[in-house]
Order: C-alpha cells, then sequence, then structure tokens
C-alpha cells in the first residue's frame, strides 16, 4: 500500500496570511493526488485533483503543486471560512490511502 | 444539484450486522462509481471499497474484506454499505462518495455513524 504522510498536523495562521500544507507519497504517485477540505461536522469536500487542478467552485486562493512523492496545498489570504481539517489522497494505485490530516485554526 | 443521502446514525450490539443506505439525485446514477469511507478518530479516512452500478462490479480494499458488502440498486439510485460481525473497531462514521472511477470523489454524502455498543 502507498503511505502518505502529511505534515503539519496541525497549524495556527492569521486571517490574510498565506499557508502550506505539505503531503509526502511513500512511492511516486505521478500527480494522481487529491486534496479535501473537511469542516467541522460536515463531510470532506473536494478542493484539487490532479495535483494542481482546482475542483468547480473552489476559490482560487486554494492551490495545489508537486510532482513524484511530493505534494503540497497553498491557501493564500486565509479566510476564517478555511477552519477546517485538509486531507490529502492518492488515486494512483489501488487501495486508495489518505494522509492522516491537518488541522488548521485562525490565530 | 448532485446529493446523496445516507440514511441515519446507528447504535447496533456486537456481533450484529448493520446496513447503511446512500441515495442518490442530481445526476446519472449509473455514470459513476460509489465509493465508501470509513472514519475515525485512530486511524483517520480508509477506503473500504467501490461499486460500479452500470455493471454491478464491487472492489474492496483488502482490510474490508468479509467486513463490508457493497450493493446498489439502479431502480432506486441507491447504494448500500454491509457491515457484519460487528466489534467497537467498527465504530466510525462511514461515508458514500461519488467518482468516475480515477477515485477522486467529487461529492460526499453527510456521514452516518454507527456505534458498536452492548
Amino acid at each position: 500500500d502507498i503511505q502518505m504522510t502529511q505534515s503539519p498536523a496541525s497549524l495556527s495562521a492569521s486571517l490574510g496570511e498565506t499557508v502550506t500544507i505539505e503531503c509526502r507519497a511513500s512511492e511516486d504517485i505521478y500527480n494522481g493526488l487529491a486534496w479535501y477540505q473537511q469542516k467541522p461536522g460536515k463531510s470532506p469536500q473536494l478542493l484539487i485533483y490532479n495535483a494542481n487542478s482546482l475542483h468547480t467552485g473552489v476559490p482560487s486562493r486554494f492551490s495545489g503543486s508537486g510532482s513524484g512523492t511530493q505534494y503540497s496545498l497553498k491557501i493564500n489570504s486565509l479566510q476564517s471560512e478555511d477552519v477546517a481539517s485538509y486531507f490529502c489522497q492518492q488515486y494512483y494505485n489501488y487501495p486508495l490511502t489518505f494522509g492522516s490530516g491537518t488541522k488548521l485554526e485562525i490565530k | 444539484e448532485v446529493k446523496l443521502q445516507q440514511s441515519g446514525d446507528e447504535l447496533v450490539r456486537p456481533g450484529a450486522s448493520v446496513k447503511i443506505s446512500c441515495k442518490a439525485s442530481g445526476y446519472t446514477f449509473t455514470n459513476y462509481a460509489m465509493y465508501w469511507v470509513k472514519q475515525s478518530p485512530g486511524q483517520g479516512l480508509e477506503w473500504i471499497g467501490t461499486i460500479i452500478p452500470l455493471i454491478d462490479t464491487t472492489s474492496y480494499n483488502q482490510k474490508f474484506k468479509g467486513k463490508a458488502t457493497l450493493t446498489a440498486d439502479k431502480s432506486s439510485n441507491t447504494a448500500y454499505m454491509e457491515l457484519s460481525r460487528l466489534t467497537s473497531e467498527d465504530s466510525a462514521v462511514y461515508y458514500c462518495a461519488r467518482a468516475r472511477g480515477t477515485g477522486v470523489m467529487d461529492a460526499w454524502g453527510q456521514g452516518a455513524s454507527v456505534t458498536v455498543s452492548s
């Protein structure tokens, strides 16, 4: 199975700041990576797929990048509604696997 | 509007089974696969398995083979997951999510909490 190592586990930032979340795969996943946002008490929602493609309706302050085994999610101009947990997921190979999540809070 | 409406929360006894439903609306049910995901505090998010309603084909995470059984009813646009021989390790929130088959889950149900307790 492909292991997804996500960091940091938690993050506190101020409104308007830029934050970056990292995800490392245990082997090359050839950009088969998605990012999800999960707000408290809600289900996960797709943000990014194919490592850098923005899902329909997702604000442009979210962006994804990376290749090979290293990927990142960047949130520009942090807003209060961005308080959530964020998960990466690889879909290059089965079984699908997820990162352990990053909990983002506002300082 | 795409919607996946799951059945309600369940409290079940150890050793029993539970069946969770996921009713799809707002899209053509047979054009997508349905994925099931477990979320528990200790294990995070885990992919359980996938069903392709169009051809009634399933695939499972090896970890959940024998634990989960996925079915789909094309006449009612509803997917089901049955969990058997429940233990405390099965207490979690279970989600259904649709995807094109690539594994990118672009719509999720609201989740169904299963609590296994005597």
